[in-house]
């Protein structure tokens, strides 16, 4: 199993591009989940789903759009990049959710916005 | 929104010292985990502690989970500089979504 693969790895974009960082498992999770990492604060949640079709938003979803139309992928979607999204982004998932479950990382996207 | 405070926010320490690392909140978590993040990787587990006065070991790191269910502290005796990383605790909230509520993370090194 590849686990939670991440693409990119690190990507630069100037202010209003857009692009969408793709998440997938091979593990046949039900919960995935989108966080971004910043200095002194911790994962924050941006959006999570409990299955195929279903996203809702987390603590900081300003910005993003999820969706989940396997049980593999979870793509992220910058919709106008700005200053402020710069931040290392990962992905994670999890066998069961409304259960104190393992949830698995993957590497990180390093995402800068100039 | 669910706040967790850890601290210290930096610990450099010589090897084989003893250090606690502590987490705490205004708030009751259903279960508290614990994960470990090396440079340019994703967070790996280490444990999830569920009832109120709860303690695992694992190795020489002792994890404990407060008797309200608010706090939390991972204690490591004999420091290696294997143990060098980001810690970072995740209050597991209730209900069906299990979302995760990470706290503030406190960096270690460990030096020779």
């Amino acid at each position: 199993n590849a686990g939670v693969t991440q693409t990119p790895k690190f990507q630069v974009l100037k202010t209003g591009q857009s692009m969408t960082l793709q998440c997938a498992q091979d593990m046949n999770h039900e919960y995935m989940s989108w966080y971004r990492q910043d200095p002194g604060m911790g994962l924050r949640l941006i959006h999570y789903s409990v299955g195929a079709g279903i996203t809702d938003q987390g603590e900081v979803p300003n910005g993003y759009n999820v969706s989940r139309s396997t049980t593999e992928d979870f793509p992220l979607r910058l919709l106008s990049a700005a200053p402020s999204q710069t931040s290392v982004y990962f992905c994670a998932s999890s066998y069961h959710r409304g259960r104190p479950d393992t949830q698995y990382f993957g590497p990180g996207t390093r995402l800068t916005v100039l | 929104t669910q706040l967790l405070e850890q601290s210290p926010q930096f610990l450099s320490i010589q090897e084989g010292e003893n250090l606690t690392v502590y987490c705490n909140s205004s708030s009751v978590f259903s279960s508290l985990q614990w994960y470990r993040q090396e440079p340019g990787e994703g967070p790996v587990l280490l444990v999830t502690v569920v009832t109120g006065g709860e303690v695992k070991k694992l190795k020489r790191l002792t994890f404990q989970f407060g008797d309200a269910r608010k706090d939390s502290s991972l204690h490591i005796t004999a420091a290696q500089p294997g143990d060098t990383g980001l810690y970072l605790c995740a209050g597991v909230g209730t209900g069906t979504a299990s979302k995760l509520t990470f706290g503030t993370g406190t960096r270690l090194q460990v030096t020779l």
